[in-house]
């Protein structure tokens, strides 16, 4: 049961452009949501995240978006760098889950790797 | 502020053994999880610590355990060790309490386990 689903698997964007990563939730108990980046051989570096209370938090070159009607959030990274060439992962905490409290979890997507061409 | 550490970065084993690794959390970081990373099921929650003590736990069999030690260091063992227990492990230390709301989590680099 995949409770948090990042569906496009690659992304190819232009230097400068836009970039746009989606992510989709089943769970409705999630309240925070965040997104990572990651490189080969490293850990995962948190990038920025947003509560269920807001729609939108910004950090620099790097938005997030959140739908909760739709259970949708996004990702965008303007203007695309050829550094933030990544893997990028989406996770979701909650309070309780149906084991009883969630402390210290973080269910992720599958990650969808961006490449930036210069 | 130096960042969470993990040792060893690398380890090979073979079935059978059993394995510790250990995680060092940012400087007055308190809760510390941990997470496998396999290409298949991607990343997912091992259990979590605060204060010494498990408050939470995935879906892995009991041959997964960890500690906490009263630094806020952590080390998770594995026993009897299957060859689908090759993943990279990840630590993460939050600065807050999780028991309260938001959870941000700052990842070590991870160990790179292979089991042969």
């Amino acid at each position: 049961d995949q409770q948090v689903k990042q569906n496009s698997p690659s992304l190819s964007v232009q230097e400068g452009r836009i970039s746009i990563l989606n992510c989709d939730y089943t769970n409705s108990m999630f309240d925070y949501f965040l997104w990572y980046k990651k490189y080969p051989a490293e850990g995962p570096t948190f990038l920025i995240s947003i509560s269920s209370i807001k729609d939108k938090n910004e950090d620099g070159r790097f938005t997030v978006f959140l739908n909760k009607s739709a259970k949708h959030l996004s990702l965008h990274i303007v203007p695309s760098q050829p550094g933030d060439s990544a893997v990028y992962f989406c996770a979701a905490s909650a309070k309780w889950d149906a084991g009883g409290t969630s402390y210290g979890k973080l269910t992720f997507g599958q990650g969808t790797i961006l490449t930036v061409h210069p | 502020k130096a960042g969470v550490t993990q040792t060893p970065r690398y380890l090979i084993k073979t079935r059978g053994q059993q394995v510790t690794l250990s995680c060092s959390p940012i400087s007055g970081h308190r809760s510390v999880s941990w997470y496998q990373q396999t290409p298949g099921q991607g990343l997912q929650f091992l259990f979590e610590y605060f204060s010494e003590t498990q408050r939470n736990k995935g879906n892995f069999p009991g041959r997964f355990s960890g500690r906490q030690f009263s630094n806020s260091r952590s080390e998770m063992n594995v026993s009897t060790l299957e060859l689908g227990d090759s993943a990279l492990y990840l630590c993460a230390s939050s600065p807050r309490d999780s028991g309260r709301t938001y959870n941000e989590q700052f990842f070590g680099p991870g160990t790179r386990l292979t089991v042969l």
